[in-house]
């Protein structure tokens, strides 16, 4: 079946570090990919999305590509803030079905 | 606009006990699911409702857990009777409509289950 295998945390980076979250997938056929972040006290929000092979999502600097050659969908920001800390989920939707990794908390101090 | 909305935010109950739990999904969504996500998992769907009729409820654990959409708006998720292993979040999410990619979460109901 679909699954979503992302990079463990817990991730802890200072202010104007470079963040990158790595998520690989399995799928039978083309998903769409998506990366939500939830932050303290909040439900899920959807960060961004892809909807095919190489498509690049983006959203308040965060970036993701949909690589179907090695089967990823990495997130990256070149220089996170305070109130990026959150945690992150790389999702997969297949016949509208979403399937989700585990989620991956990350921390930018000060 | 506002969003999903749901109650209580956290329930703490002994084992054996049953517990509810309400969601109001965005005004005019036709579609809406309920997750379940245990702590240091990502949420898994529990069921997912098209109006008041249920769409797909295969991870549901039926012994247990029962749903409705009366109305096809508001639902509630029942657990009778809970388990250690239920001690999760229990998220409610709407969409405009079933096939749709974009859904939009509510906060949350976290349950601890002692």
């Amino acid at each position: 079946g679909d699954s979503v295998t992302q990079m463990e945390g817990p991730v802890t980076l200072s202010e104007e570090a470079f963040l990158t979250i790595n998520c690989t997938y399995t799928a039978t056929g083309y998903p769409s990919l998506f990366w939500y972040v939830q932050y303290p006290g909040e439900g899920l929000q959807l960060l961004l999305k892809a909807t095919k092979a190489d498509d690049k999502g983006s959203n308040k600097g965060f970036e993701a590509t949909y690589r179907k050659e090695t089967t990823s969908f990495h997130l990256e920001k070149g220089s996170v803030q305070v109130s990026d800390s959150a945690v992150y989920f790389c999702a997969l939707m297949d016949d509208y079905k979403l399937s989700f990794g585990a989620g991956t908390t990350v921390t930018v101090r000060a | 606009e506002a969003g999903v909305a749901q109650s209580p935010r956290y329930k703490i109950i002994e084992k054996r006990q049953s517990v509810a739990f309400w969601c109001n999904p965005i005004s005019g969504h036709a579609t809406l699911y309920w997750y379940q996500q245990i702590l240091g998992q990502g949420p898994k769907l529990l069921i997912q409702f098209q109006n008041n009729g249920v769409v797909d409820d295969s991870q549901l654990p039926k012994d247990r857990f029962s749903a409705e959409r009366l109305k096809g708006v508001d639902s509630t998720l029942k657990i009778q009777p809970a388990k250690l292993e239920d001690s999760a979040v229990y998220l409610c999410a709407s969409s405009p409509r079933t096939r749709q990619e974009t859904q939009y979460f509510g906060p949350g109901t976290r349950l601890l289950v002692l």
